[in-house]
């Protein structure tokens, strides 16, 4: 099994600025993906984070909002940029169990609130 | 759009009671169901992957159920304990990408 680390697991921000959240897992992975969950509503993927190659976003984000980066098969960053009280969400990063297809190890979250 | 729905959102059972849940998804190019655990601060946690119709999965206390033609899968806990609270989520893999449910929240009295 795999093992999933998150940085940081919460954080308050003011409106305008941007945070940079950082995931690690403890082997290597082709794929790693990040999540959002806004309050009351499902996990929704926010992009497809692939080693030497651009992320995948899904519609509705855009990597000028949500940049990822993916400099080797075990680390990824999102970025939250220009935040507004609406980013306020649950955020996570998963990476395929590598058994059962799209069974999904997740990390622990990170929980931000925009001000 | 491929939509997963989970009924309740939230549930308070008292401890020692049982106690079950839906979650209900498209039952055309079914493939695969999957239920995770969510506890606060922790990760979610796969319970099990369902793919025949007529499935029963169980890990201790807790079973699953899947009926792939009318698209519902039920989760069954048995004997709830404080540690079961968590929210419970489904997820069918769509074409692309995976669909999940906004969750049902198990909270369980003491």
């Amino acid at each position: 099994s795999a093992v999933i680390s998150q940085k940081p697991s919460r954080d308050i921000c003011q409106r305008g600025t941007s945070l940079t959240i950082q995931c690690q897992v403890d082997s290597q992975v082709t794929m790693m993906f990040w999540y959002r969950q806004q309050p009351g509503q499902s996990l929704t993927l926010i992009a497809t984070a692939n080693q030497g190659s651009e992320a995948t976003y899904e519609s509705g984000f855009v990597i000028d909002k949500f940049p990822i980066s993916r400099p080797n098969l075990t680390f990824s960053t999102l970025t939250v940029s220009n935040m507004s009280p609406e980013d306020s969400s649950i955020y996570l990063c998963s990476a395929p169990t590598g058994g059962i297809p799209d069974t999904q190890y997740f990390g622990p979250g990170t929980r931000l609130t925009v001000l | 759009i491929l939509n997963v729905e989970q009924s309740p959102q939230s549930l308070h059972v008292q401890e020692g009671d049982s106690t079950n849940f839906t979650c209900s998804f498209p039952s055309s190019n079914f493939y695969a169901l999957h239920w995770y655990r969510w506890e606060t601060a922790k990760s979610p946690e796969a319970l099990f992957v369902m793919t025949l119709n007529g499935d029963e999965k169980k890990k201790g206390r807790i079973s699953a159920t899947l009926n792939t033609k009318e698209g519902y899968s039920y989760l069954y806990i048995k004997g709830s304990q404080p540690e079961d609270s968590a929210t419970y989520l489904c997820a069918f893999p769509g074409d692309d990408k995976i669909i999940f449910g906004k969750g049902t929240r198990l909270h369980i009295l003491p």
